[in-house]
Order: C-alpha cells, then structure tokens, then sequence
C-alpha cells in the first residue's frame, strides 16, 4: 500500500462549483499534514496546513479524520486560477522530509 | 535571499554523463533535502541533511547518486553514468527545524528538469 493515496482525476468542473478532493494515508503515527498545489512545471507551493479540528483558508477548507487516517480538501466557488494539480502530503517519521500522494488534477473551465 | 535557487533550470545530457546539480537553500535553514519528481507522480524523498551532515537516504538513491553539503549551506547533487530513466525533474527544499523537531518554513526550489536522451 502507497504510503499516501489520492484520486488521481482529472477533475473536470465548471467555475463556480464546489470540488473535494480525498487522501488517505498509511502511517498512524503521522502528525503533520498539507496540501500543496503545483502547477504545470513549476514546484509545489504550500496551499494550507491540515489540523485536526479542520482549518479554513477562504474558499478552501481542509479537514482531517485521524481514526480513518483520511484528509480531504475542499474548494467552493471554484475559479479559473484553481486549475492545477493538489498534492496530499504527509511528514514522515521524525526526519521531517515530505511523503507526496501522486497528486489530483483540477481543471476548471468557464 | 528570498528563497531556495537550483542550477542549471534544464539540463540535457547523453547517457552515459554525469551531471552536477546546485541548491542553495533559505541561509536560516539547517535542513536541506532532494526529491525527484516524475511525470503524472507526486515528488519522490532521495536524501536529505541536517546542516552538512547526510542524515537518510532513500532506497531510491542508488549508487551513481551522490549528494553532497559540504559547509552546511550549499548542497550538489550528482549523477554519474546518467540512464534514460533518471529524466525526472530534481527539486530542493529547505526548512528550518526546531527545538520541538517540528520543522518550519518547508520551501522548495524550482527544480532542475534533466533529460537524459
């Protein structure tokens, strides 16, 4: 089993809609947890941080069950600029280096 | 210094070459680590540092990889008798960890993009 897992998509929506993405990983003993977006050929940015009680940045919502170990993100009134790929990202162990699901892509289109 | 640079951007070369890549992290970050990135794939963890000492590396590092960080600012990632299939995009990242070991500030490069042909 993939330490991290995503829906890879692509997710096809119209501006305006609201989108979820899911992630579920494998090591219970994991403590910290993000999404990054990147976009085409670029690196991957810091989108938002995910906290246990569920944490909201605007639009995006990020929530985290830890008995399921499943993270989600959710993007309302979706725009244009959103299209890219989401990266669920988990820290692993104590070294502090960066565990990547493969990533899902969100295209928006008007 | 605004943030992590790598060098060279691109870097095509003939297999069988070996290949030389440059990060120069955020100044206030101890820590240093490589990631490699295919097609379609999330980044993948090579190896990383803690000032200059080379703290893990991953399975995916075999022997013709070689990293190095030598004053604990820096750090070169090599390549020898490049494969086909080490055409990936090979990005830096840097952050800063705490007394708690909680580590802050994770900020990656832009990548270096190597094709091998």
């Amino acid at each position: 089993r993939k330490e991290v897992e995503q829906d890879p998509g692509p997710f096809n929506v119209p501006e305006g809609a609201t989108v979820a993405f899911n992630c579920t990983y494998s090591n219970s003993a994991s403590q910290s947890f993000f999404w990054y977006r990147q976009d085409c050929r670029k690196e991957p940015k810091l989108l938002m941080s995910v906290y246990s009680s569920g944490n909201e940045d605007g639009r995006f919502t990020a929530q985290l069950n830890r008995a399921s170990q499943y993270i989600s993100l959710l993007i309302r009134d979706s725009k244009l600029s959103d299209s890219a790929t989401y990266l669920c990202v988990v820290i692993g162990g104590s070294q502090g280096n960066l565990i990547f699901g493969k990533g899902t892509k969100l295209s928006v289109k008007p | 210094d605004t943030g992590v640079s790598q060098d060279p951007r691109h870097k095509i070369t003939k297999r069988g070459q070996n290949v030389t890549f440059r990060c120069d992290p955020i100044s206030e970050h101890n820590r240093l680590y490589w990631y490699r990135q295919t097609l379609g794939q999330g980044p993948e963890f090579l190896t990383y540092f803690q000032n200059e000492a080379q703290l893990e590396k991953s399975r995916l590092l075999s022997d013709r990889f070689s990293a190095e960080r030598p004053k604990g600012s820096f750090s070169t990632l090599e390549i020898q008798r490049t494969e086909q299939g080490d055409s990936a995009m090979y990005l830096c990242a840097s952050s800063f960890l705490g007394d708690g070991l909680e580590a802050y500030g994770y900020t990656f490069g832009s990548g270096t993009r190597l094709t091998v042909v």
